[in-house]
């Protein structure tokens, strides 16, 4: 069965901060990996990794691959309050089907 | 416009019932997908409907079907309700069933089962 781990489960902050969040997986027949910003509702895509060590940036928020560790990183630089939310990694293997991990609670204070 | 949307946003019904949530999209999808996320926030897929095809993860009882009267509309129909069943649902929709699209969720819909 695949598996999706996240860390850490939670994380409180204050704004300015950098953090890195932390995504691990066990999947059959790996195709790509997603990253998620679930706030009150749903889930918003951020980021697709498929190649490893090919960094994707959008503004403060970046993600990267390592599959040789199964592994992904999220760094979000220079928080502000409205980076608070549910960051949910999502793997996507044999089937097509995403295995979501348990999400990471990000909490920033002013 | 919204891209996905669910209806309704919030269900509360007793145990035993029969209930149906509805999932409509119009950005042209090929596939759409009912996710359960528990009150731990772990979203698990429950199917994806792709061009008639049905893919049910194996851990869903009987008890959920998907119906998809036309491929902008992927209904959930729950049939006896459990306590259990109490969870937010997803409807979610992707272009295709290929690796490189990303899905789109809707609003998602709280179901309590009393």
């Amino acid at each position: 069965e695949d598996k999706v781990v996240q860390s850490p489960l939670s994380l409180v902050v204050h704004e300015g901060d950098t953090v890195t969040l932390n995504c691990s997986y066990e999947v059959t027949n790996f195709r790509s990996l997603l990253w998620y910003k679930q706030e009150k509702k749903a889930p918003t895509f951020l980021f697709m990794l498929t190649s490893s060590g090919i960094e994707k940036k959008s503004g403060r928020l970046s993600s990267i691959l390592d599959k040789k560790e199964l592994s992904s990183i999220l760094n979000i630089t220079a928080t502000q309050t409205g980076d608070s939310a549910i960051y949910l990694c999502a793997v996507r293997g044999a089937g097509n089907m995403l295995t979501f991990g348990g999400g990471t609670r990000l909490m920033v204070k002013p | 416009d919204t891209a996905v949307s669910q209806t309704p946003k919030y269900l509360v019904t007793q145990m035993g019932n029969d209930k149906s949530i509805k999932c409509e999209q119009n950005l042209g999808h090929d596939t759409m997908y009912w996710y359960k996320q528990d009150s731990k926030k772990f979203l698990k897929i429950m199917f994806s409907y792709n061009n008639k095809e049905l893919i049910i993860n194996e851990t869903v009882p009987n008890r959920f079907s998907p119906k998809s009267p036309d491929k902008a509309h992927l209904n959930l129909h729950i049939n006896s309700l459990e306590l259990g069943d109490s969870a937010v649902y997803f409807c979610a929709s992707s272009p295709g069933l290929a690796a490189a699209y990303e899905q789109y969720f809707g609003p998602g819909t709280r179901l309590t089962v009393t």
